[in-house]
Parts: structure tokens; sequence; C-alpha cells
């Protein structure tokens, strides 16, 4: 199975400024022959489901603001939120496609500072 | 407008086995793929598995082998997911979660996209 580690498990982020998350898989999820990173992000708030915030490692959901971005190739992929508005205090999971069983990262806990 | 809407929260005995349905509205529901998700409490997301009305095909994790069975409706746009021989770490919300691009390749499920539409959640719980 593919292990997805996330770090920090949680982080503090004053209004504004930027937060970083970090997701590194235990094999390559990118599919040569497309090429994509088979890599998807979600944001969950506390009851609530998660809500799609990126696909294929960097492509923005419709709808996403675009202070959302993802990067990474590979093993090693992150989320960053360029200016951190309270709305999105939420936790934020990375999760693989590239093959079954689909596995999620642990969780980034992000709140306000 | 395409939601997901599921059944509500059970409390379930030991033992026991607990049926979760899924109705898709806005959609064709045959088009798509559809993925069980659930969530302990206090925890993090766990895949239990997928299903392609299309193909019929189900693709669970070797957790849940024997222990879960799919069945839909098409005529109502339903999936349901049992899950039987209850633990109690089975006490968990769960979710339903489609899949709006994926391809059969070899009788073995390729998803090409994140999960873009979930359910609102139903919650399980296991209690003696």
């Amino acid at each position: 199975d593919i292990v997805l580690t996330q770090s920090p498990d949680s982080l503090a982020v004053s209004l504004g400024e930027r937060a970083t998350i970090n997701c590194k898989s235990s094999q390559s999820v990118l599919f040569t022959s497309n090429p994509k990173n088979f890599l998807a992000w979600y944001q969950q708030k506390p009851g609530q489901p998660p809500k799609l915030l990126i696909y294929w490692a960097s492509t923005r959901q419709s709808g996403v603001p675009d202070r959302f971005t993802g990067s990474g190739s590979g093993t090693d992929f992150t989320l960053t939120i360029s200016s951190l508005q309270a709305e999105d205090v939420a936790v934020y999971y990375c999760q693989q496609y590239y093959a079954t069983p689909l596995t999620f990262g642990g969780g980034t806990k992000v709140e306000i500072k | 407008q395409v939601q997901l809407v599921q059944s509500g929260a059970e409390v379930k005995q030991p033992g026991s086995s607990v049926k979760v349905s899924c109705t898709a509205s806005g959609v064709t529901f045959s088009s798509y793929a559809f993925n069980w998700v659930r969530q302990a409490p206090g925890q993090g997301l766990e895949w239990m598995g997928g299903y392609i009305p299309m193909y019929g095909m189900i693709d669970f994790t070797e957790k849940f082998q024997g222990r879960v069975t799919i069945t839909t409706d098409e005529t109502t746009s339903t999936a349901h997911m049992e899950l039987s021989s209850l633990r109690y770490e089975d006490t968990a919300v769960y979710y339903c979660a489609r899949v709006p691009q994926y391809y059969n390749a070899e009788n073995k499920i390729h998803f090409m996209y994140g999960m873009d539409v979930w359910g609102q959640g139903t919650t399980v719980t296991v209690s003696s």
C-alpha cells in the first residue's frame, strides 16, 4: 500500500500569512505515460465532509480560491495557502489515487495564531 | 446540482450488521464511480472501497473483504453499503463520495480524479 506522510501535524499561522503543508509518498504517484501525479488535497471543517481542493497535484477544483496552490511531483508534494483567511481553519488531507487501496495522509490541522 | 444524500445515524450491537444508503441526484448514477470512506471519532480518513455501477465492479481494501456488501438500485440512483460482523472499532462516520473519472483496465478500477462530491456522512455507533 502507498503510505502518505503529512507534516506538520498542526500549524498556527497569522491571518494573511502563508501556510505550507507537506505530503510525502512512500512511492511515486507520477503516471509517466500521461504524465500526471495522481494526488489530491482536501479540506475538512468540523462536522462537515471533506471538500476537494486540488487534483492532479496542482489543478484547482472549480470554485476553489486561488490562494490555494498545490505543487510537487513524484513523491513530494506541498499545499500552500498564500494568505490565510479565518475560513481556512480546517484539517487538510492529501490522498493518492495512483493505486488501490486509495490512501490518505494523516491530516494537518491549520489554526489561526 | 449534484448531491449525494445518505441515510440517517445508526446504533448497532457488536456482531450485527449495518446498511448505509447513498442516493445520487442531479447526476447519471451509472456514469461515475463511488467510493466509501470512513472516519473514526477524532481520526483521519480511511478508504474502504469503490464501486462502479456501469461495470458492477467493486474494489475494497483487504481489511473489509468478506464483511462488506454493495448493492444498488438504479431506478432510485441509490447505492447501499452493508458492513457485517460489527466491532466497536467500526464506530465512525461513513461517507460516500463520487469520482467523476475512471477507467477499467483488465477488470481493475483505475481512478483518474479526486472525490469531488461527498455525502453528508452517516454516523454508525457500535455499542452494547
